[in-house]
């Protein structure tokens, strides 16, 4: 089964507002990445956060970790029309033999 | 710098013909992995290689099978397709450790 599973499936705000996604995960993970991805496109990494780390900023990104409920959560904040894409959390296991897998993912969609 | 190739882009192919999805990375990373991204499903892992010569099954690999002959490239071979292969295939590199995954630009298989 799949390892992220990310809510809400989509989500649809107006330029200027925050955004906020949240994924939760069935197994360990030595790591969590958020990707984003354009209609069509390869995903793009946005962000990485470690298993030992419970918050981390990149631009206007913010991304949360919280082991014990297996979950984390991506904000965007002042969002962009730009910024409309599908976003999806990957959880890493495995060691040197790290199997990346994927959720569903959450539409953004940022009107102008 | 090319990152991660897919070849082709586009393919059509009927039921029970074969055929072989290619993937190169110049990047010299040490995994690699395929995925399959169907509406409403997000990426599901097909197979995934962490090292030149070993291969690892993912959550769908059922009807595929998979090379890695070289630490640049791995394909992925459907010998009898079936239209519930009918997907957009896309590939994935990256090294060892926490660190981000690097995607092709996809390929979109029909099969008829």
């Amino acid at each position: 089964s799949q390892q992220g599973e990310e809510d809400p499936q989509a989500l649809s705000i107006q330029e200027g507002e925050n955004a906020t996604m949240n994924c939760s995960y069935k197994t360990s993970i030595n790591n969590l990445q958020w990707y984003r991805q354009n209609s069509g496109r390869g995903l793009v990494h946005l962000i990485l956060i470690r298993s030992n780390e419970r918050e981390k900023h990149s631009g206007r990104l913010r991304v949360t970790l919280d082991t014990s409920k297996k979950s984390s959560s991506l904000l965007i904040t002042a969002s962009r029309a730009a910024d409309t894409a599908s976003y999806f959390c990957g959880g890493g296991s495995g060691g040197s033999n790290y199997k990346l897998t994927f959720g569903k993912g959450t539409l953004l969609t940022v009107n102008p | 710098n090319a990152g991660v190739t897919q070849t082709p882009k586009f393919q059509v192919l009927k039921t029970g013909q074969s055929m072989t999805l290619q993937c190169a990375q110049d990047m010299n990373h040490n995994s690699m992995y395929w995925y399959r991204q169907d509406p409403g499903m997000g990426l599901r892992l097909i197979y995934y290689s962490a090292s030149e010569g070993t291969t690892d099954k993912g959550e769908v690999p059922n009807g595929y099978n998979v090379s890695r002959l070289n630490k640049r490239e791995f394909s992925l071979r459907l010998e009898s397709a079936a239209p519930s292969q009918t997907s957009v295939y896309f590939c994935a590199s990256r090294v060892d450790g926490p660190t981000e995954a690097f995607f092709g630009q996809g390929t979109r298989l029909t099969v008829v």
